[in-house]
């Protein structure tokens, strides 16, 4: 069964830092990864995906993660953040031989300061 | 896009009531959705798989008799929390896979229960 790690909790950060959440997947055959994030009272949203080719992936509102296939990672990053990037952020992943079920990580919320 | 409701989004029930949980996908046919639970400052764990006109899959660990999952249209799933009991209160939420996509999920608003 595959597992999901996200290194940080809680990210304290001001507005215009870069940020950068972790993520690590255990899993040893093909994995499509996704990133969902969840605004204050709002439902989850997807972010970004990886399914195949180009690791590097860029989603919507300016965020972009890469696939790291040799250190089971799908880090995300944001060279400048906002206010309104306060939220939680959830890395998930799903084997394909488990069909379409999501494995999601532990989250992190993130906290950008004005 | 891709639209899923909820409902009710907030729902208080007495201990050894049943409540029953609707997610319905508004503007696209899922033949398959997923339930979720998701505890405070948790993440979300995977309750079951609902395919419709079929039965449920369920999580390891998950009473299928205490969660009963009906899936009977393309557009509606529900979850119906038998004899609830407090340690059965919970953010539940929902998800929907478009008919004819791959492996991309659309998630409902979710419902709070609380169980008195």
């Amino acid at each position: 069964a595959q597992s999901v790690s996200q290194h940080n909790h809680h990210v304290i950060l001001s507005e215009a830092a870069s940020l950068e959440l972790g993520c690590n997947y255990s899993y040893g055959g093909t994995v499509n990864l996704f990133w969902y994030v969840q605004y204050p009272g709002q439902h989850l949203q997807l972010l970004l995906k990886y399914f195949s080719g180009d690791p590097l992936v860029k989603g919507i509102k300016g965020f972009e993660a890469e696939f790291i296939k040799s250190k089971f990672s799908f880090n995300l990053r944001k060279p400048s953040v906002q206010w309104s990037d306060t939220a939680e952020y959830f890395c998930a992943v799903n084997a394909r031989a488990a069909g379409n079920k999501l494995t999601f990580g532990g989250g992190t919320r993130v906290l950008v300061k004005p | 896009g891709a639209v899923v409701s909820q409902h009710p989004s907030r729902v208080i029930c007495k201990s050894g009531t049943s409540v029953k949980i609707e997610c319905r996908s508004l503007d696209f046919q899922a033949t398959t959705m997923f339930w979720y639970r998701q505890f405070p400052k948790q993440s979300l764990m995977l309750m079951a798989t609902s395919n419709e006109g079929s039965k449920a899959t369920y999580e390891q660990g998950v009473e299928k008799d205490k969660f009963l999952i009906n899936h009977a249209s393309l557009t509606l799933s529900t979850l119906t929390v038998t004899s609830a009991h407090p340690e059965d209160s919970s953010f539940y939420i929902c998800s929907a896979l478009q008919r004819g996509s791959y492996n991309e999920q659309f998630f409902g608003p979710g419902t709070r229960l609380t169980v008195l």
